[in-house]
């Protein structure tokens, strides 16, 4: 499973775009970007997965270049219930080693009144 | 509803008296997994399985114990519990499919305190 890099720690004020990056530089073809939101006492919750490009769904969008070594999940208009830790995972669902997954200390998202 | 389901979600116990929390998924997932997690550790993975009767170790296996009779099932033992074993627990399962990312769902945790 590609090792991941991410900020420890991020704050932003209500209403402002928040943008984490995750570096990833040796994903392989196979794998997929995959972020998830964890709130205090509750167990992770998957938020977006992408491949390549840019995906959006109702919470966020997760933009991949074009050589796919970072992503960047971005959140729109953060309120004080984003406030969370945000993990990026890099993996293919279907491949070898892909089972012994490492979360990591993600990142602590502060969203300031 | 598709879930995970966790018992008990808190448990104080005493050391050296064999547990077991329970972890049950009505998703048909193929994969289940342990974490466990403590402040400023981060998510840490203990055990998982791939399908029945199939285990494996993750990172932190020491002191665990994990079966797979039933594919909706993957309990997990602590045969003789100890202080160190005081976390907050996570049991996940997701599928495994071709061209597909990592998605985890996962139960409301356990909080276990060993005394």
């Amino acid at each position: 499973l590609a090792k991941t890099t991410q900020p420890i720690s991020m704050d932003s004020y209500e209403g402002q775009e928040v943008n984490i990056t995750c570096s990833h530089n040796n994903i392989a073809t196979n794998d997929y970007i995959t972020w998830y939101q964890q709130f205090p006492s509750q167990g992770p919750r998957f938020i977006i997965q992408g491949y390549k490009t840019k995906v959006t769904n109702e919470v966020a969008s997760l933009f991949i270049p074009a050589d796919r070594k970072s992503s960047t999940l971005s959140l729109p208009r953060v309120s004080l219930s984003d406030t969370a830790v945000y993990y990026c995972l890099v993996g293919d669902s279907y491949g070898a080693g892909s089972y012994q997954l490492t979360f990591g200390k993600g990142t602590k998202l502060s969203v300031i009144p | 509803e598709a879930q995970v389901t966790q018992n008990p979600r808190y448990l104080i116990t005493v050391t050296g008296k064999k547990l077991t929390v329970t972890c049950s998924q009505n998703m048909n997932h193929e994969y289940m997994s342990w974490y466990r997690q403590d402040p400023g550790l981060g998510l840490r993975q203990i055990y998982y399985s791939m399908n029945v009767e199939v285990t494996d170790k993750g990172d932190v296996p020491e002191g665990y114990k994990v079966s797979r009779k039933e594919k909706r099932n993957f309990p997990l033992i602590l045969e003789s519990p100890s202080p160190n074993q005081t976390s907050l627990y996570f049991c996940a399962s997701s599928p495994i499919a071709e061209r597909s990312g990592i998605e985890q769902f996962f139960g409301p945790g356990t909080r276990l305190t060993v005394l």
